[in-house]
C-alpha cells in the first residue's frame, strides 16, 4: 500500500529540547516536503527536498532543519523548539511525473510548552 | 503571486441538502488544482484532481468540482451532503511549470452539517 508513515503522531515538549520527527515513504517519490497547518492559515510549506541530498527553505523555515539522506527519509529537526512551534505537522511526497498526486502523511500534532 | 483564497471559513448546511465550496486561484498560467478533506484527527486526502482535459471533474465521495478558467475559480459541490462530510475542505494549487515544488493551499473551510 502506497504511504507516506509519520512519527510520532502526538509529541509534547519542553521549550529547547531537541527533537526529530521522521518521514519516509514507500513509493520511490522524488520530492518530499514538509508543511505546518495552523487555524486560519491553511499549510504552509516549510522545507522541500526534490531527490537525494537536494534540500530547499519553503515559506516557514525558520526553526527548522531537515536532511534527505535516502530517497525514502526526510526527517524534520526542531534543535530547540519554541512555543510558536505548536503546530500540526504533515510530510508529503510526490513523484517526479507532474500528473501524480500528493501523498500526505497522518500528521504530528506537537506542543511546545 | 501564487495563491489560493477560500472565501468561506464556516459552512452549515442541512443534511441531504446540496453544497458548494468557494475556491479561486490566482497563476498566470493552468494550474494543477485540488481538492483534500481532513476529517478531524486525520490526515489530508484527496478528493479530487484537475490536470487536465474536461472541465468538470468527478472525485470519491460523490463530490465533484468544476475549473472555470475564465473566473479563477475551481468550486467543490456534492449533491446531497451526508453527516459524514463534516470536515475541514482545502482547495490547492500546484503551478504547472516543470521545478514547481510547492502545493499552495488555500486557507481552509470548515463544513458542519446540521441534522
Amino acid at each position: 500500500e502506497a504511504q507516506v508513515t509519520q512519527n510520532p503522531r502526538y509529541l509534547i515538549t519542553v521549550t529547547g529540547k531537541k527533537l526529530t520527527v521522521t518521514c519516509s515513504q514507500n513509493m520511490n517519490h522524488e520530492y518530499m516536503s514538509w508543511y505546518r497547518q495552523d487555524p486560519g492559515l491553511g499549510l504552509r510549506q516549510i522545507y522541500y527536498s526534490m531527490n537525494v541530498e537536494v534540500t530547499d527553505k519553503g515559506d516557514v523555515p525558520e526553526g527548522y532543519k531537515v536532511s534527505r539522506k535516502e530517497k525514502r527519509n526526510f526527517p524534520l529537526i526542531l534543535e530547540s523548539p519554541s512555543p510558536n512551534q505548536t503546530s500540526l505537522y504533515f510530510c508529503a511526497s510526490r513523484g517526479f511525473d507532474r500528473n501524480t498526486e500528493a501523498f500526505f502523511g497522518q500528521g504530528t500534532r506537537l506542543t511546545v510548552v | 503571486a501564487q495563491s489560493v483564497t477560500q472565501p468561506d471559513i464556516h459552512i452549515t448546511v442541512s443534511e441531504g441538502a446540496s453544497l458548494e465550496l468557494r475556491c479561486n486561484y490566482s497563476y498566470g498560467a493552468t494550474p494543477y488544482l485540488f481538492w483534500y478533506v481532513q476529517s478531524p484527527g486525520q490526515g489530508l486526502q484527496l478528493l479530487l484532481k484537475y490536470f487536465s482535459g474536461d472541465t468538470l471533474v468527478q472525485g470519491i465521495k460523490g463530490f465533484e468540482a468544476e475549473f472555470k478558467r475564465s473566473q479563477s475559480s475551481f468550486n467543490l459541490r456534492k449533491p446531497s451532503v451526508h453527516w459524514s462530510d463534516a470536515a475541514e475542505y482545502f482547495c490547492a494549487l500546484l503551478p504547472g511549470y516543470s521545478s514547481a515544488s510547492k502545493i499552495i493551499f488555500g486557507s481552509g473551510t470548515r463544513l458542519s452539517i446540521r441534522p
